[in-house]
């Protein structure tokens, strides 16, 4: 099963609603990232969090972290129709590795 | 636009062949990563070079290969092709390939095998 698993699969909400998607991953980490995939496009980083960190923000969005539970969230603020699409989370597998697993990702539908 | 360039970007074969994906980094960047986009296996990281050597080895098959260039562009090379290989494959690029690195993902290679 995947490190790291997005919940819900697919959100579908009205715009100027906020959107909220989690992250859970199975082992300690040392930064976890989201990224934001439009249909069929490559994946554009969206912001880092690392695990020393519980909360950040850039615009409207806002991560948080907690590394006793194993999960992160992204928040998305008065979400527009251009914030649609699908959302990953990126953890790395702790040290002694480079790689970044990726979630399943978050289908997000914003309705105008 | 990331700065990332994938080349092809639709490949179209038949079962049994043999393809080379390419991928320019972003200048400056020294890492190249490929990742493999399914419907039903998500986003899967295959490989990672840094500079010319291999740093970072994923769910990638025997079938596969891959090689960082001189001048740090990369080539993914499939071959023996099976239905199942259709997918997506993504290239990104990092300045140093650490863990805080942010990747910047090419438009993608779309692969269809036939």
């Amino acid at each position: 099963s995947q490190q790291g698993e997005e919940d819900p699969q697919a959100l579908s909400i009205q715009e100027g609603e906020n959107a909220t998607m989690n992250c859970s991953y199975k082992t300690s980490i040392n930064n976890l990232q989201w990224y934001r995939q439009n249909s069929g496009r490559g994946l554009v980083h969206l912001i880092l969090i690392r695990s020393n960190e519980r909360e950040k923000h850039s615009g409207r969005l806002r991560v948080t972290l907690d590394t006793s539970k194993k999960s992160s969230s992204l928040l998305i603020t008065a979400s527009r129709a251009a914030d649609t699409a699908s959302y990953f989370c990126a953890t790395d597998l702790g040290s002694g590795t480079y790689k970044y697993i990726f979630g399943t990702g978050t289908r997000l539908k914003v309705l105008a | 636009d990331s700065g990332v360039t994938q080349t092809p970007k639709h490949l179209i074969t038949a079962t049994g062949q043999r393809v080379t994906l390419r991928c320019s980094p972003r200048s400056g960047d020294l890492s190249v990563y490929w990742y493999q986009q399914s419907l039903d296996q998500g986003l899967q990281f295959l490989i990672q070079y840094y500079n010319g050597e291999e740093r970072a080895k994923g769910n990638i098959l025997e079938r596969f290969s891959a090689q960082q260039f001189p001048d740090l562009h990369s080539e993914l090379n499939l071959s023996s092709l099976e239905l199942g290989d259709s997918a997506l494959y993504f290239c990104a690029s990092s300045p140093i390939g650490a863990r805080t690195d942010t990747q910047y993902f090419g438009p993608g290679t779309r692969l269809t095998v036939l």
